[in-house]
Parts: structure tokens; C-alpha cells; sequence
């Protein structure tokens, strides 16, 4: 069976600050993805990432970061320079190679940002 | 440029009665699913639907059944609710299984009095 854990339920810093969101992910399968989605508090889920089981490179795209490292099965997830606007639930998924959009997600770790 | 769009946004239902959601996606998507966000937790997958007249239970999958009659569309059928179904149901789709990113639907805000 596979898990999703975010044990960080909430977080609060305040604006300009960088956060780091953590995941820890369990699955039996050798290939895999991972996806971090945004919901903001209009409720829509947003999606920030996908990543494949093969690919642990980092990634970044503007202010967000990812941190996959395989032997600690972790992904987890950097906002640097945080914003207001950045206040959100954030979740990780995990699914199964042959059906992407089969997730297990996390129970989201809700970040509020401070001006 | 409609995406995945989901019907109703909003719905109140007594114990007991039924009632359909209705996604419907203009992607030409394959695979379709449906999960449930209860306050405080991620979303947990109901039933989903790997191509036209199939479907199949994913984790939650008590109290609901579906239907993937067109490849377009995915109902969620509650036959008769219970204040448990209290939810926020999300419908999503995806291309295919491997390497397709789910697209989600903005959500129907279910409350069972």
C-alpha cells in the first residue's frame, strides 16, 4: 500500500522568509510519481509538479524548489522569499507508474505567510 | 477552454435521498476519477474510469457508484446519502496512466443534513 506523510500540519513565517515543506512518501513500487498541488483558500487545486522515480534531479522554477532524494524517500518542497499570496494548503501525491492520476495524497500542510 | 467542469458547484441533500454529480471534461481524456476532501485531510480516490464503459473502486469506494457512459463524462452517484458523504468532491482527468498529469475540476461542496 502506498503513503503519503506530511507531518508538518501547519506553518506560519512571516513574509520574505523561505519555508521548506516536507513529504515522506512509502510505495513498494520501483517506478513512480510524485506531484505537489496547491489549494488556495478559493478551493481549486492547483498543480505545481510532477516528478518521475527515475529523475532525482532538484528542480526549480522561480521562487519554488523540489528536493527528491530516493534513499530517504522524501520530496519535499522550498518556497523561497515567501508571499502573502503563497498562503495555502499544500499537498503531496504519490501514484503508481501505470495510472498517474491514481494518487495518494498527504493530509497537506497548511502554510499562512505574514506581511 | 473549459477544462474539467463539474455539476453542481454547490448541493444541500436530507438523509437518505440521491442525488448525481456530473464531471465533464472537453480534453479528450482517457482516464477520469473521482475523490473526496474531507476538512483536514488530502483527497482520497472514490471510484475512477481508465477509458469509456469502464470503471473501477479506488479507495473510498462505499455508498457511490459511476458511470462512464461517453467518454466526455463521469457520474457519481450517491443512492442514498448519509451525513458521512458530507464533503468536497473533486472530479479529475488525465490523458493517459503514464506520464499524464491530472487535471481537477474546481469542486461540489456536498452537505447531507
Amino acid at each position: 500500500a502506498q503513503k503519503v506523510t506530511q507531518a508538518q500540519t501547519e506553518i506560519s513565517v512571516v513574509e520574505k522568509e523561505d519555508v521548506t515543506l516536507d513529504c515522506v512518501y512509502e510505495t513498494r513500487d520501483t517506478t513512480y510519481y510524485l506531484f505537489w498541488y496547491k489549494q488556495p483558500p478559493s478551493g481549486e487545486l492547483v498543480f505545481l509538479i510532477r516528478r518521475n522515480s527515475f529523475d532525482e534531479q532538484n528542480e526549480i522554477s522561480g521562487r519554488y524548489s523540489w528536493n527528491f532524494q530516493k534513499s530517504t524517500s522524501s520530496f519535499n518542497f522550498t518556497i523561497t522569499a515567501s508571499q502573502v499570496v503563497d498562503s495555502a494548503v499544500y499537498f503531496c501525491a504519490l501514484s503508481e507508474a501505470a495510472n498517474a492520476g491514481k494518487s495518494t495524497f498527504g493530509d497537506g500542510t497548511t502554510l499562512t505567510v505574514k506581511p | 477552454n473549459a477544462g474539467v467542469t463539474q455539476t453542481p458547484k454547490f448541493r444541500v441533500l436530507k438523509t437518505g435521498q440521491s442525488m448525481t454529480l456530473l464531471c465533464a471534461q472537453d480534453m479528450n481524456h482517457e482516464y477520469m476519477y473521482w475523490y473526496r476532501q474531507d476538512p483536514g485531510m488530502g483527497l482520497r480516490l472514490i471510484h475512477y474510469s481508465v477509458g469509456e464503459g469502464t470503471t473501477a473502486k479506488g479507495e473510498v469506494p462505499d455508498g457511490y457508484n459511476v458511470s462512464r457512459l461517453k467518454k466526455q463524462n463521469f457520474l457519481l452517484g450517491l443512492e442514498s446519502a448519509a451525513p458521512s458523504q458530507t464533503s468536497v468532491y473533486f472530479c479529475a482527468s488525465s490523458y493517459s496512466g503514464q506520464n499524464g498529469e491530472a487535471f481537477f475540476g474546481q469542486g461540489t461542496r456536498l452537505t447531507v443534513v
